[in-house]
């Protein structure tokens, strides 16, 4: 069965410093991986998707994270973190050929000014 | 293209009685979710429809919970009766018939229970 492993509950930064968000997947077979962003009150959006073509996979707001078959990891990672970044961030995997999206727990990112 | 729409925002009801969702998914996207966030944790998925089949309800609590999507367009999610643990935000999400393709979500439910 599929699942992902989110590292750290909460993430704080500073503004302008580098953002790393982590995640660790576990799947018999290549997944597809998300990454998606919730901001209060909201529904969940998404950052970025990696579908087994480049490793490395670039999303909206200066996000990417590259896919890592050898650590079964995919994090995310922004260079400067923005004041707006601050939000609750979803790791999500989903089986070649399934239809079920399965969440990891979700890490909060903290920004300071 | 209009993104998936859910009513109502935010619902407040005593232990004991009923509530339903209703979602609206996006235009032609086949598959359907429902799923249940409590506060600090990831969406749990409830049911899963294709289409105006079930797919997946293994983590639904079919004594209280109950979900149709009739004419596998519009989806309605119930329970009866609540209780205080059932307060959470009840996403429903759509995604097209691909495998592998994400799921768009609506702004969610939240429910509290007294």
């Amino acid at each position: 069965a599929q699942s992902v492993t989110q590292l750290g509950s909460h993430v704080s930064v500073s503004e302008g410093a580098l953002v790393l968000l982590r995640c660790n997947y576990s799947s018999s077979v290549p997944p597809y991986l998300f990454w998606y962003v919730q901001y209060p009150n909201q529904g969940l959006q998404l950052l970025l998707k990696y579908t087994s073509a480049a490793t490395l996979v670039k999303g909206i707001n200066g996000f990417e994270a590259e896919f890592k078959k050898s650590e079964t990891s995919f994090h995310l990672t922004k260079p400067s973190a923005h004041m707006s970044d601050a939000a609750e961030y979803f790791c999500a995997v989903i089986n070649t050929g399934g239809f079920k999206t399965i969440f990891g727990a979700g890490t909060r990112l903290f920004v300071k000014a | 293209e209009a993104g998936v729409a859910q009513s109502p925002r935010y619902k407040i009801i005593e232990k004991r009685q009923s509530v339903a969702f209703w979602c609206n998914p996006i235009s032609g996207h086949a598959t359907l979710y429902w799923y249940q966030q409590i506060l600090g944790q990831g969406p749990k998925l409830l049911i899963q429809f294709q289409n105006n089949g079930v797919v997946d309800d293994s983590q639904l609590p079919k004594d209280r919970f109950s979900a149709e999507r009739l004419k596998g367009v519009d989806s309605t999610l119930k329970i009866q009766p609540a209780k205080l643990e059932d307060s959470a935000v009840y996403l429903c999400a759509s995604s097209s018939i691909r495998g592998g393709t994400e799921a768009f979500f609506g702004q969610g439910t939240r429910l509290t229970v007294v």
